[in-house]
């Protein structure tokens, strides 16, 4: 089956970069999507289709992608973007799959 | 605006069913697959179920397929979620998500997320 593995944890301080990498572990992926998630919230979609940034989302959030790893960058991090970090995607068979998420500490 | 309102949770005893609703607005509803997300206490997202715009074609995780069924009132712009045969490990927060895609067959992403309802399983 399909899965992606994400670190379970990152640290930076504030106006530092955080890349978060997210990697499937077998075929090649379809496109990947990237979630905030705050305590007590509903996920907030940050970047979609690999790199594409929705409106209202902040500059500092970008993604990328290199074969089967996706990364989520936030540069210049500030105190607000501490978080649980997710994500996504969808395999041929249509079934979606989630990453096991990733909590950013901003020291 | 997109809004997703979940209704439906409560506190079950294993094995019984519940069902959960959500009501959708702000967009063409019957243009976009749904989905049913799942967050158990303290855990990671888990998706559950994908449902296509017109209700033609449903795909379920694995831990849920065979009890979950997952359908759609597009007159209504509802989304549902049926679930039979609760288990304990079911006891979770219950988003219902927006397809990012419109009128596409299979899942893609997410682009708006409702604040989830709560379903407890306990005896």
């Amino acid at each position: 089956s399909y899965e992606l593995t994400q670190p379970p944890s990152v640290s930076v301080s504030p106006g530092q970069t955080a890349r978060i990498t997210c990697s499937a572990a077998a075929l090649p992926k379809q496109y990947a999507y990237w979630y905030q998630q705050k305590p007590g919230q509903a996920p907030v979609l940050v970047i979609y289709k690999d790199s594409e940034r929705p409106s209202g989302i902040p500059e500092r959030f970008s993604g990328s992608s290199s074969g089967t790893t996706v990364t989520l960058t936030i540069s210049g991090v500030q105190a607000e973007d501490e978080a649980d970090y997710y994500c996504q995607s969808a395999d041929s068979s249509g079934t979606v799959v989630f990453g096991g998420g990733t909590k950013l500490t901003v020291l | 605006q997109v809004q997703l309102v979940e209704s439906g949770g409560g506190v079950v005893q294993p094995g019984v069913s519940l069902r959960l609703s959500c009501a959708a607005s702000g967009f063409t509803f019957s243009n976009y697959g749904m989905h049913w997300v799942r967050q158990a206490p303290g855990k990671g997202l888990e998706w559950v179920a994908f449902i296509r715009y017109d209700g033609s074609n449903k795909y379920y995780a694995d831990s849920v397929k065979g009890r979950f069924t997952i359908s759609r009132d597009n007159s209504k712009n509802t989304l549902y979620l049926q679930m039979n045969s609760l288990r304990a490990e079911d006891t979770a927060v219950y988003y219902c998500a927006k397809d990012a895609t419109d009128l596409v067959a299979a899942a893609t992403g997410f682009d708006y997320w409702g604040q989830g309802t709560l379903v407890t399983v306990s005896s």
